[in-house]
Formats: structure tokens, C-alpha cells, sequence
């Protein structure tokens, strides 16, 4: 059982330049997030979907795209990388309905990006 | 959505029990609050959830009072694989729009 993964695990970046951080989850959850998390910080939240052709912004959406045409697959698009989205980057899935622990966020092991 | 506020850092001992607070003034009739653990480098997990009264599983107690304003985190007797940061999250989990924000956590940091 994968859980969620996320690709890839470090990259460089140079400012001006774009790239797709990739979130998978086989757990058949309808919510996803990404969140991003700067050295010594807390978790912010960059977008979320509650479910497949539906996103929303979070708390810094500001350079930042996703979509969500499948219930598995979230991806997060930087169209012109700038320093300040140096960050390491989480994907989050969750079910939201009945039961036990609805709602329980299952976290990737991270996206670490550099943007010089 | 019900904004959090937590202790930024707390110090403990090994096997002291550890008591980390979370005021949610004003959280909404349908809100649970959830605690998490993150350790450097990783994503956060999930350790209890609850709604009211008090919760306990094989590693924590949640304890809400009756206006659920504010919720208690117990680990007892901590060790130092227990050092890391605490979020406090409230959020609608049951069938609703589910907009998970973290407040900044509280470092917690045990001794030997």
C-alpha cells in the first residue's frame, strides 16, 4: 500500500523557470491538499480539492496552479519560479464521510525545492 | 474556520508527563479538533482526534472541556523519540467542506 507519493523528492530550480511537483494517492480519497512548509515554519496550505474537477485556494496560492482531473492524481504547477518558493512542499489526502477518523490527513514524504 | 493557538515550545523530561494546550475560541458546532506529530524531514501524522469530553488511544489523551474553546494533548511519560512539533488543527471532518489549516505548532523538546 503506497499511500501518497510524491515526485520528485529534491529539486534545483532557477528563477524564472517552471516545473509540476506530482502527488499520487491510491487510497481512494476524495480530499487532497498541498501545503508547503518553510524552514522552522508551519504548514501552509496552498490549494486543496475535495474531490475530481474541484480545487480551492488555500492560505498562499499566490504562483501556484493545480488541477485535479482524476481522484487519484493532484498535481502542483509553479509557472515562474521565484527564491521565495524555496520550500519543501507536502501533498496531503483525506476521506471525508463517516466514520472512525474521517478527516485523518495522510501526509508524502516531501518535495524539498530550491529556486536560485 | 477556527483559528488555533498553541505554546510555540515546551521542555520536558523523560518519562514526565507532557500536557500541551490549544485554545479554539471560536470553533463551530461541527468542528473536531485533531492533534499531529511531525518529526524533521517528514510530513506530519496523525496522533487523536475528538469532539468532546476526553479521547485516549495507545499513545495520547485528548481532554475538551464542555465549551470546547480550547483542547488539552497528553503524552504520558515521554521519551526522547517524543521530541517534535505539536499542531492543533479544527476542522468540519464529517461530510463537509474540509479546509485543513495548521496553526505554527509547538516545539516540544524532551531531555534525558
Amino acid at each position: 500500500n503506497a499511500g501518497v507519493t510524491q515526485t520528485p523528492k529534491f529539486r534545483i530550480l532557477k528563477i524564472g523557470q517552471s516545473m509540476t511537483l506530482q502527488c499520487a494517492q491510491d487510497m481512494n480519497h476524495n480530499y487532497m491538499y498541498w501545503y508547503r512548509q518553510d524552514p522552522g515554519m508551519g504548514l501552509k496550505l496552498i490549494y486543496y480539492s475535495v474531490g475530481a474537477g474541484i480545487t480551492d485556494k488555500g492560505e498562499v496560492p499566490n504562483g501556484y496552479n493545480v488541477s485535479r482531473s482524476t481522484t487519484e492524481d493532484f498535481p502542483l504547477r509553479l509557472e515562474l519560479a521565484a527564491p521565495s518558493q524555496t520550500s519543501v512542499y507536502f501533498c496531503a489526502s483525506s476521506y471525508s464521510g463517516q466514520g472512525a477518523r474521517t478527516g485523518e490527513l495522510f501526509f508524502g514524504e516531501g518535495s524539498r525545492l530550491t529556486v536560485l | 474556520l477556527a483559528k488555533t493557538t498553541q505554546p510555540i515550545s515546551m521542555d520536558s523530561y523523560e518519562g514526565q508527563e507532557v500536557n500541551i494546550t490549544c485554545s479554539h475560541n471560536n470553533i463551530a458546532t461541527n468542528d473536531y479538533i485533531t492533534w499531529y506529530q511531525q518529526f524533521p524531514s517528514q510530513g506530519p501524522r496523525f496522533i487523536i482526534q475528538g469532539y468532546k469530553t476526553k479521547v485516549t488511544n495507545e499513545v495520547a489523551s485528548l481532554f475538551i472541556p464542555a465549551d470546547r474553546k480550547s483542547s488539552t494533548l497528553s503524552l504520558p511519560r515521554v521519551s526522547l523519540s517524543d521530541t517534535a512539533v505539536y499542531y492543533c488543527l479544527v476542522g468540519l471532518f464529517s461530510g463537509g467542506y474540509n479546509k485543513l489549516i495548521f496553526g505554527a505548532g509547538t516545539r516540544l523538546a524532551v531531555h534525558p
